[in-house]
């Protein structure tokens, strides 16, 4: 079958650094997606990796291993606002885009 | 520019009643997507229309019927609620699905209970 995991939840302080793993395992890669989503909210598109290395977005860095099935959201200078969940996303080609559950993070004061 | 919207926010329907929920996008996106949320899951992919005329089964179809009524909208029916499809419905477009870089742009989402 296919499958993304990540860590359910991550806490850490303002003004910190903090990498949200997500190993995979699909039928078909073509990339790597995060999407950033506040409780209530919708997903929102924060960045995409098709080729292995890092992609930097501002405070958010991207990084894919194609050999390794493995990519992490990096988001530096915390920020209270950065609470919120996480989701590492693979298109497996086609229209067909597989989500993780979710990653809950946590910003503490 | 309003992106995805989606309409109703919020419904409540009794087991075997039908109702259709709708989307519309003003960004001349050419493929649409409906996807469910559970409680501490992610999204899964439930019908997609790569382009207007075309729809397609996604990974979890069943219960479920679409309507790409034009490029704008893209609409998702369930004929026979059932309390297993209570979920948070997001509707998304983007440019020119299947494409590698393709980005989806999302709704704010339908609450839907089923009692």
């Amino acid at each position: 079958g296919q499958s993304l995991e990540q860590p359910s939840e991550v806490t850490a302080v303002e003004g910190a650094i903090v990498q949200i793993n997500c190993t995979y395992q699909t039928s078909g890669f073509y990339g790597l997606s995060w999407y950033q989503q506040h409780d209530g909210g919708a997903p929102t598109f924060l960045s995409y990796n098709a080729l292995d290395g890092l992609e930097e977005t501002g405070r958010f860095s991207s990084f894919l291993s194609r050999s390794d099935s493995y990519g992490y959201l990096l988001l530096q200078e915390l920020q209270m606002k950065d609470s919120a969940s996480y989701f590492c996303a693979v298109t497996t080609g086609g229209f067909k885009t597989i989500f993780g559950a979710g990653t809950r993070l946590f910003v503490k004061a | 520019n309003a992106g995805v919207t989606q309409t109703p926010k919020f419904q409540v329907l009794k087991t075997g009643q039908s109702m259709t929920l709708q989307c519309a996008q003003d960004m001349n996106h050419n493929s649409m997507y409906w996807y469910r949320q559970d409680p501490g899951m992610g999204l899964r992919l439930i019908y997609y229309s790569a382009s207007e005329g075309t729809t397609d089964k996604g990974e979890v179809p069943n219960g479920y019927n679409v309507s790409r009524l034009n490029k704008r909208e893209f609409s998702l029916r369930l004929e026979s609620a059932a309390p297993s499809q209570t979920s948070v419905y997001f509707c998304a477009s983007s440019q020119r699905g299947g494409q590698r870089t393709d980005t989806q742009y999302f709704g704010p989402g339908t609450r839907l209970t089923v009692l």
